[in-house]
């Protein structure tokens, strides 16, 4: 089965943009979804397709892609979006699993 | 609003099976173009794909646990469960619950349980 790769950890002044990346086969014929999960809580859903975001998500959570990397940009960065965030698609084309990427932990200065 | 939560075991023996129920509310298990997962996190550690059952039975494991995995849905009682064989300490983790969603181009997990932490140990 594909991976998924991302950077472990990022930082970001507060207010600025920043953007997290995944990496993986499977984004060449997929989109990435991705989930903002704070300690002791559950993934949350912040972005799925080429660039939705679910209801009550912020509009500073957005989604693209380009060859096998597909990234989550945050603009103007909150205190309250320091955490952990996972990226995860269809596998390969033709191979019916589901697969994550290893996390990156998001921290806001 | 759909609700998942997950019930079962805190604590299981070596060797033995892991059995986790979630039980859906605010709305039919059944309804809408849909797949349940389990999806579990070893403390400090990142995201991992159990597998996936449709409501017509048809299921997906990962190939890393296919061999000691049972994904099954009572659809009468709206909940699904997991079946995990021959636990070890490395199975020890947070387990949840989630509903799929997908398309031709992605899939994703709109709602989560709360998640269950297993400890294997004897």
């Amino acid at each position: 089965s594909s991976e998924l790769t991302q950077d472990p950890a990022v930082s970001v002044a507060l207010g600025q943009t920043v953007r997290i990346t995944c990496q993986g086969d499977s984004l060449r014929s997929y989109y990435a979804s991705w989930y903002q999960q704070k300690p002791g809580q559950a993934p949350v859903l912040v972005i799925y397709g080429k660039n939705n975001r679910p209801s009550g998500i912020p509009d500073r959570f957005s989604g693209s892609s380009s060859g096998n990397t597909a990234s989550l940009t945050i603009t103007g960065a909150q205190a309250e979006d320091e955490a952990d965030y996972y990226c995860n698609s269809r596998d390969s084309s033709g191979n019916p699993h589901v697969v994550f990427g290893g996390g990156t932990k998001l921290t806001v200065l | 609003q759909v609700q998942l939560q997950e019930s079962g075991p805190g604590l299981v023996k070596p060797s033995q099976t892991l059995s986790l129920t979630c039980t859906v509310s605010g709305g039919s298990i059944s309804s809408g173009s849909y797949y349940w997962s389990w999806i579990r996190q070893p403390a400090g550690k990142g995201l991992e794909w159990i597998g996936r059952i449709y409501t017509s039975g048809s299921t997906n494991y990962n190939p890393s646990l296919k061999s000691r995995v049972t994904i099954s849905v009572d659809t009468s009682k709206n909940q699904f469960s997991l079946k995990l064989s021959s636990v070890t300490a490395a199975d020890t983790a947070v387990y949840y619950c989630a509903r799929g969603g997908y398309s031709s181009g992605w899939t994703n997990f709109d709602y989560w349980g709360q998640g269950t932490l297993v400890t294997v140990s004897s």
